[in-house]
């Protein structure tokens, strides 16, 4: 079956780089996608990756994809304590009718 | 934009008792709307999919008639917990897309429902 794996929690200083890790397992997932959770909102979609990418960068956010080992990665450059949230991987098979297969989330923690 | 309301955004209820929660999509009109149930330090899981106007299809383990989902329009989907229990406290979590390759997602804030 589906399983998206993520480590809880990531604690890093303001102004360094965050990089939050995930693993999946379904190798025919054809988006992979990163959302933010903070408190009292609603999951806002960050960044998405297509299945034959390598790499995505965004502003300060660079998604990496290696689709051999299965393994996602977000970095978010210089972070800023406005990214104090909760990070969530997941996976789709695509497709307007699917819902989405997520991990547990890495609570990323900004020390100042 | 985009933007996916929930409501109630909490709720207290007595063992027996059905709870109904609305999903609406305020700003697009959203073709699939999809329920997930999260409990603490756990990832969402998906229990069922509906798109406006069929019957809702739901995924292994969740059961139908405990959980009625009504996609009666393009803006609106509500999801009632019948009977409800304690171990259906959690936290429930809808999602409204508009279709497309990419499978976008917006999603509500979520309704904490407590069962004493």
């Amino acid at each position: 079956g589906e399983d998206v794996e993520q480590s809880l929690f990531l604690s890093v200083r303001e102004g360094d780089s965050s990089v939050i890790n995930c693993t999946y397992t379904d190798s025919s997932s054809t988006y992979l996608y990163w959302y933010k959770q903070e408190p009292g909102a609603g999951l806002q979609l960050l960044t998405y990756i297509f299945s034959n990418m390598d790499m995505k960068q965004d502003q300060r956010l660079t998604v990496l994809l290696n689709k051999k080992d299965k393994h996602l990665s977000l970095r978010i450059a210089d972070t800023q304590t406005g990214d104090s949230a909760i990070y969530f991987c997941a996976e789709s098979m695509g497709g307007g009718a699917d819902g989405l297969t997520f991990g547990k989330g890495t609570h990323l923690i900004i020390q100042p | 934009g985009a933007v996916v309301s929930q409501h109630p955004s909490w709720v207290i209820c007595k063992s027996g008792t059905s709870v109904k929660i609305e999903c609406r999509s305020l700003d697009f009109q959203a073709t699939t709307m999809f329920w997930y149930r999260q409990f603490p330090k756990q990832s969402l899981m998906l229990m069922a999919t509906s798109n406006e106007g069929s019957k809702a299809t739901y995924e292994q383990g969740v059961e139908k008639d405990k959980f009625l989902i009504n996609h009666a329009s393009l803006t609106l989907s509500t999801l009632t917990v019948t009977s409800a229990h304690p171990e259906d406290s959690s936290f429930y979590i809808c999602s409204a897309s508009t279709g497309g390759g990419l499978n976008e997602q917006f999603f509500g804030p979520g309704t904490r429902l407590t069962v004493l």
